[in-house]
Order: C-alpha cells, then structure tokens, then sequence
C-alpha cells in the first residue's frame, strides 16, 4: 500500500498568513493527488486533484503543486474560514489512501 | 444539485450486522463509481469500499475484505454496505462519495456521513 505522510500534523497561523502544507507519498503517484478540507461535523470538501487543477468554485488562494512523491497545497492569504483540517489523498492505485491530515489553527 | 444521503448507522453489538444506504439525486448515478469512506472518532480518512458504474467491479480494503460488501441499484439511485462481523474497530462516521472513474479519480461529491458505532 502506498503511505502518505503530511507535514506538519497541526500549524498555527494567523489571518493574512501565507501557509504551506507538504504531502509525501511512500512510492511515486505522478500527479494522481487530491486536497481535501474538512471543518468539525463536516465531510471533506474537494479543493484540489490532479496535484494542481482548482476545483471549480474554490478560492484561488489555495495552489496545489508537486508531482511523483512530493506535494504541497499552499494558501497564499489565510482566510478565517479556512481554518480547518486539511487531507491528502492519492489515487494512484488501490487502496487509496490518505494522508493522517494537518489541522490548521488560529495562533 | 447533487446529493448523496447516507442512513442506516446506529449502535451495533459486536458481531452483529449492519447495512448502510446512500441515496443518491441530482446526478446521473448509473454514470459514477461509488465508494464507501469512513473515519473514526477524532481520526484520519479511511477508504473502506467502490464499485464500478454498472456493479460490476468491486473493491475492498483490506481492513473490510470478507466482512464488507457494496452494492448498487441504479433504477433506485442507491448505493448499500452491507457490514458483518462488526467489531470496535468499525466505529466510524460512514461517508459514500462519488467518482467520475473505478481506477482513477478524486471524491467529487460526499454525504453527510452516518456514524456506527459497535458497541456491548
């Protein structure tokens, strides 16, 4: 199975702050990666797939980029609503696995 | 617009069964591969089950293999996990979600998630 690691596992930011969150896959998925956003008593909401292509009516302050092994999502301006568990997850092959997620919170 | 409404969650004893439901509208169901997601009580996402389109692929987490399986009726729009031999290590937030593809694809759309929990 492939594993998928994120980096950090909680990061505390402030309004306006730029915000870098990494994914690492255990083995190469070419660009067969999603981010995902998850609030409290929600499901996971798709932002990202294909490593970098936005999902339609996602803000584009949120950028995706990588590709074989090593990702990133990256909120250029962080917005209060973004505050949130972010989630990676490969679909190279199954199982699909995602990553343990990053909890971004208010400093 | 598109909604996935999943039912059937509750409190189990372990070793009992289960079946979960998701309802789907809004979309063209018989067109997507549908999964079955879970998430465990303050815990990460977990990938439990999919099934092709037409049913006729089927694919299981190692996790579920033998007591899990996923179905489909496509005249009904609805997408079922049938759950056996249910212990504490089942007890999730039971998510379905849709993909444009079986083999390669990314949960364009998500229920609202029906919470089981396995429990004496």
């Amino acid at each position: 199975d492939i594993q998928m690691t994120q980096s950090p596992s909680t990061l505390s930011a402030s309004v306006g702050d730029r915000v870098t969150i990494t994914c690492r896959a255990s083995q190469s998925i070419s660009s067969w990666l999603a981010w995902y956003q998850q609030k409290p008593g929600k499901a996971p909401k798709l932002l990202i797939y294909k490593a970098s292509s936005l999902e339609s009516g996602v803000p584009s302050r949120f950028r995706g980029s990588g590709s074989g092994t090593e990702f990133t999502l990256t909120i250029s301006s962080l917005q209060p609503d973004d505050f949130a568990t972010y989630f990676c997850q490969h679909y190279n092959t199954y199982p699909w696995t995602f990553g343990q997620g990053t909890k971004v919170e208010i400093k | 617009q598109v909604q996935l409404v999943e039912s059937g969650g509750g409190v189990v004893q372990p070793g009992r069964s289960l079946r979960l439901s998701c309802a789907a509208s809004g979309f063209t169901f018989s067109r997507y591969a549908m999964h079955w997601v879970r998430q465990a009580p303050g815990k990460g996402l977990e990938w439990v089950a999919v099934i092709s389109d037409d049913g006729r692929n089927k694919d299981y987490a190692d996790s579920v293999k033998g007591r899990f399986t996923i179905s489909r009726d496509n005249p009904k729009n609805t997408l079922n996990l049938h759950m056996y031999s249910l212990g504490a290590e089942d007890t999730a937030v039971y998510y379905c979600a849709s993909t444009y593809d079986f083999w390669n694809g990314y949960y364009v759309d998500w229920g609202q998630g029906t919470l089981v929990t396995v429990s004496s």
